[in-house]
């Protein structure tokens, strides 16, 4: 699976928009971007995932760049619920199961 | 209800215990899987089974021994735990196509003395 590089850390005060970025140059044709986060002390959670078009769910959105090699996730409305580690995760299709390689993450702060 | 759960949720031993690790989905998934979350916050996989098959080993050692009775359930046995082996462990499930996201169990804290 692509590597993939992003800000150790961001804040972002309550109410705005926090776009969070994910370099993955590496990223291969056939692998998709995956985005969970962590809430302290708790299993990570699926927010969203992409292979080329944009996506949008109940929780935030994932924009990819046209050649695929970055993307950013949107929370549109960040609470303070919101501050957790984001991963984003590249991952390939590897059958009948799939591992999730997590790197380190950005700590997103959400701030009052 | 409760999707992935994990038994017990704090979990504080001796040295060269062996001791054992509890997960249980209700999602009707086929794939289940255990990670490991150093101190360092790092989140590896360790297994990954599917059906009751073993389909991921991530070089784990010997003394780490999944055992799948049937697809809900994914237990962990530790035999002659370490230092080393303090982590959070997290338990996942699946489907199996590959591409399925994966959902979590809340973690046991592991804390060998």
């Amino acid at each position: 699976d692509a590597k993939t590089t992003q800000p150790t850390s961001m804040d972002c005060a309550e109410g705005r928009a926090a776009n969070l970025p994910c370099n993955h140059s590496t990223i291969s044709g056939n692998e998709y971007v995956y985005w969970y986060r962590q809430i302290h002390s708790q299993g990570p959670q699926y927010i969203i995932h992409g292979l080329k078009n944009n996506e949008t769910n109940e929780m935030a959105s994932l924009i990819i760049t046209e050649d695929r090699k970055s993307s950013t996730l949107i929370l549109p409305h960040a609470t303070l619920r919101d501050t957790a580690v984001y991963y984003c995760i590249v991952r390939g299709n590897t059958g009948t199961a799939s591992k999730l390689t997590f790197g380190t993450g950005t700590r997103l702060q959400v701030t009052l | 209800d409760t999707a992935v759960s994990q038994t017990p949720k704090y979990l504080v031993t001796q040295m060269g215990n062996d001791k054992s690790i509890k997960c249980e989905q209700n999602l009707g998934h086929d794939t289940m899987y255990w990670y490991k979350q150093d101190s360092k916050k790092f989140l590896k996989i360790m297994f990954s089974y599917n059906n009751k098959e073993l389909i991921i080993n991530e070089t784990v050692p010997n003394r780490f021994s999944p055992k799948s009775p049937d697809k809900a359930h994914l237990n962990l046995h530790i035999n002659s735990l370490e230092l080393g082996d303090s982590a959070v462990y997290f338990c996942a499930s699946s489907h199996p196509v590959g591409m399925e996201t994966q959902y979590f169990g809340p973690g046991t804290r592991l804390l060998v003395l």
